[in-house]
């Protein structure tokens, strides 16, 4: 079977770094997805990984391996505002994109 | 207005009643999509429509009725649900349902209580 995994919550303070884990087990790979959903709230896109390696985007960064079926998203300089779930998915040799149950980040002062 | 909206963002119904969730999006896309999302479980997808033809059921219920009369709206109709199919439904869109690195844009849900 097709599973994603990444721990269910995880608490971080306030100006600190966090990184948040996500292995996979999926029928083939056409690239992994980092969204971002706030309380009631849509899911928002953060980061697309195809290729290995580390994509970095403000404060975010996203890093791929493919051999080890794993990527983490890494936040700098936390914010009060970045309290929030974080969703990966990976989209599978159907393209298919199947999902992580979600990190939900809490960030304390 | 843009990206997807949704409608209502609310919703309680009994089990026999009839309703109607509404997605729109205005962002040119070709793809639409209703997921479920549960708490503390994964995204499940539900429908997909690309160029208004459906190309994915993912063995949803019969209760639940898609509809998509263009590639701007898309609807789900609702029919003697169980309380079991209380959660959030998220609709979203993308460029292309089936190839590149078209991220899904969502719409903030409608949330469903059935009594």
């Amino acid at each position: 079977g097709q599973n994603i995994d990444q721990p269910t919550e995880m608490t971080a303070t306030e100006g600190a770094i966090v990184q948040i884990n996500c292995t996979y087990q999926t029928s083939g790979f056409n690239g992994l997805f980092w969204y971002q959903q706030h309380a009631g709230e849509a899911p928002t896109f953060l980061s697309y990984n195809v290729l290995d390696g580390l994509e970095e985007k403000g404060r975010f960064s996203s890093f791929l391996s493919r051999s080890k079926g794993y990527s983490y998203l890494l936040l700098k300089e936390l914010q009060m505002k970045d309290s929030a779930s974080y969703l990966c998915a990976v989209r599978d040799s159907n393209y298919q994109l199947i999902w992580g149950a979600g990190t939900k980040l809490i960030i304390k002062p | 207005e843009t990206g997807v909206t949704q409608t209502p963002r609310h919703l309680v119904m009994g089990m026999t009643n009839k309703k109607s969730l509404k997605c729109e999006q205005h962002l040119g896309h070709n793809a639409m999509y209703w997921y479920k999302q549960s708490a503390k479980k994964p995204l499940e997808l539900m429908f997909v429509y690309n160029f208004k033809e459906q190309t994915e059921n993912n063995s949803v219920p019969s209760r639940f009725s898609p509809e998509c009369p263009n590639s701007s709206h898309l609807f789900l109709h609702l029919h003697t649900l169980q309380p079991e199919d209380s959660a959030l439904y998220l609709c979203a869109s993308s460029q292309d349902g089936t190839s590149g690195s078209g991220e899904l844009f969502f719409g903030e849900g409608s949330r469903l209580t059935v009594l």
